[in-house]
This record gives structure tokens, C-alpha cells and sequence, in this order.
């Protein structure tokens, strides 16, 4: 099946502790997203890529690192330094250019104990 | 930077009802696409809008992009309790960034 999976779908963390986000899809798209969702608010954009070995800092970045060293795979690390990251992280990908839509991974419950 | 407002943030109303969320950009848009999120979901893509005035319908779904491309509505006509979940804009900036901004999204309860 194509699409994007997103792992794990449940994680706790311990405070002070590093987590990572797995996101992997097999569109063969561009460019991919992190995005944050707070319960009954938008998405805000972590981080965004838009080809292989590069990515660009979104709205609220501070705390989190990603990496893109192949186009399948886009992980998020969810550092120490943020200090409210009890959240729903959604992936997403699109092929390249400006109108096309995005698509989503059905994203990881991440809570912090 | 770029803004997308959306209102309102919930909507109840009785299964028959109409519905209609909007959006509003500080900025013009590119384009602007319409998500669906239902409860426990990731959104979904429904709709993406190009053209200035332009109006497109899904069944009971009427999306409108503004004259000046920095608004945006979606009606619902009858809901129905299979229409509950929250609904996001999505407004693609028209300058060299070309950045995606989310608006806050309309969460709707349809009560049967």
C-alpha cells in the first residue's frame, strides 16, 4: 500500500528524556512536514523539507530536530529543551511544486509522565 | 507572517441544519485546499480552490475562494452526523515562500 506511516502511535515519555518520531512514505514525494496538534487547536508547522538533505525551521521549531537523509524518511526528535511536548504530531508529504495537496500519516499521540 | 484566521472554532447543530465555516487570510493566497479531520483522525484533503470567485460542490459540500483570493467559505448543506469532525483551511501564500498556513479549524458536532 502507498502512503505515509507514522510510528510509534502512542509514546510516553519521561521528562528530560529525547523521543523520535518515525515518518516514512513510499509516494515518492518532495517535500514533507511536521506538524503539531493540540487538542481543539490547528496544526502548527515544526519543520518542513522540501528535498533530500534539506529542511527549514517552521512556526515553532525550538525543541525539536529533524533530518533528511533519504526522501523516504523525514524523523522528528522531540528534545529535552521542549518543555510542553504532550501533543499529536502529524507527518505529511506532497510531490514538489505549489499546488498540490498534502497528504497526511495518521499520527503519534506523544505524552509526556 | 502569514495569517489565516478561521471561524467559528465549534458549531453545533441539529442533523438538517446547515453549517458554514469561513476563512480569512491577512494575505493574498495562491490557493486555498479544505481538510477534514474526524475525531481521532488525521485531516483528510477535500477540496482545493485556485481560481478567484471560484465555487466548487461535493454533494452537500459548497466551497467558495473570494474575489481578492484571501477568503474562503464551506457550507454544508443538511448535515448529518456523518459530517461531524473539524475542518481546516488550508492557504497556500502567493509570494516566493509559498509556505502552507493552517487556520485553526471549526470543530462541528451534529446532534441527532
Amino acid at each position: 500500500d502507498g502512503g505515509i506511516t507514522q510510528s510509534p502511535k502512542y509514546l510516553f515519555r519521561k521528562e528530560g528524556q529525547n523521543v523520535t518520531l518515525s515518518c516514512e512514505q513510499n509516494l515518492n514525494h518532495d517535500a514533507m512536514y511536521w506538524y503539531r496538534q493540540d487538542p481543539g487547536q490547528g496544526l502548527r508547522l515544526i519543520y518542513y523539507s522540501q528535498i533530500v538533505n534539506d529542511f527549514q525551521k517552521g512556526d515553532i521549531a525550538e525543541g525539536y530536530s529533524v533530518s533528511r537523509e533519504k526522501k523516504e524518511s523525514f524523523p522528528l526528535t522531540v528534545t529535552s529543551a521542549q518543555k510542553n511536548p504532550t501533543a499529536f504530531y502529524l507527518c505529511a508529504s506532497k510531490y514538489g511544486g505549489s499546488g498540490n495537496t498534502i497528504y497526511f500519516g495518521e499520527g503519534s499521540w506523544l505524552t509526556v509522565v | 507572517g502569514q495569517q489565516v484566521m478561521q471561524i467559528p472554532q465549534y458549531q453545533h447543530v441539529q442533523e438538517g441544519e446547515d453549517f458554514t465555516t469561513y476563512c480569512n487570510s491577512s494575505t493574498t493566497l495562491s490557493n486555498i485546499q479544505w481538510y477534514k479531520q474526524r475525531p481521532g483522525g488525521h485531516p483528510v484533503f477535500l477540496i482545493q480552490l485556485v481560481k478567484s470567485g471560484e465555487v466548487k460542490k461535493q454533494k452537500r459540500l459548497t466551497f467558495q475562494f473570494g474575489e481578492a483570493k484571501k477568503n474562503s467559505s464551506l457550507h454544508i448543506t443538511a448535515t448529518q452526523t456523518t459530517d461531524v469532525g473539524t475542518y481546516f483551511c488550508a492557504g497556500l501564500s502567493s509570494g516566493s515562500a509559498r509556505q502552507l498556513t493552517f487556520g485553526s479549524g471549526t470543530q462541528l458536532t451534529v446532534l441527532p
